[in-house]
């Protein structure tokens, strides 16, 4: 089965810093993959997706992702944050052989300070 | 479209009751999911449906929780009897094959007392 790594738990950064996210996947096939974001006390709302083609992906709200397919790995990227994003982030993997499951990892939470 | 519509949005329910919460999907989705979040577990999928069949329920903790989905834009989760370690967010999402990326709705958070 496939599973999904977030190494970070918890990210604490000031505004204007720049965030990096990292998700790594276990799965042998070719795989939709997807960050979602959780505003407190929010639900889950799509960031960005990547299906294929450009490995370079642009989501909402200034974030981006890059699908290094040799690593397994769906990093999520924003150059300044804002207050705002303070939220949960969840990387997502769907493989294409699987009809539209999804499996998550286990989410990041960032708080950024103003 | 209105979205993922879930109801209720909030249960609170004493340890022994049975608890059912509903979802509706987006119109025209043939995929349904329930997932469960806990700050211990994170989010977790429970069941999901394809065409209103259960396709995997392999993620359902145990004979206390069963999910129906017997149309196309209705499905229930039912707990029977509830624990207090139900306590939890349950979400719905639902997706389509001619766009798989997953929408949620709101959630209900339920509380077992």
């Amino acid at each position: 089965a496939q599973s999904v790594s977030q190494h970070n738990h918890h990210v604490i950064l000031s505004e204007a810093a720049s965030l990096e996210l990292g998700c790594n996947y276990s799965y042998g096939g070719t795989v939709n993959l997807f960050w979602y974001v959780q505003y407190p006390g929010q639900h889950l709302q799509l960031l960005l997706k990547y299906f294929s083609g450009d490995p370079l992906v642009k989501g909402i709200k200034g974030f981006e992702a890059e699908f290094i397919k040799s690593k397994f790995s769906f990093n999520l990227r924003k150059p300044s944050v804002q207050w705002s994003d303070t939220a949960e982030y969840f990387c997502a993997v769907m493989p294409k052989a699987a009809g539209n499951k999804l499996t998550f990892g286990g989410g990041t939470r960032v708080l950024v300070k103003p | 479209d209105a979205g993922v519509i879930q109801s209720p949005r909030h249960e609170v329910t004493e340890m022994g009751q049975e608890v059912t919460l509903r979802c509706k999907p987006i119109s025209g989705h043939d995929y349904l999911f329930w997932y469960r979040q806990t700050m211990m577990r994170g989010l977790e999928l429970l069941i999901y449906f394809n065409n209103n069949v259960p396709i995997d329920d392999s993620g359902m903790p145990e004979d206390r929780f069963s999910a129906k989905m017997p149309n196309a834009s209705f499905s229930t989760l039912k707990i029977q009897p509830s624990e207090p370690r139900d306590s939890a967010v349950y979400f719905c999402a639902s997706s389509s094959d001619r766009l798989p990326e997953a929408f949620f709705g709101q959630g209900t958070r339920l509380t077992v007392v």
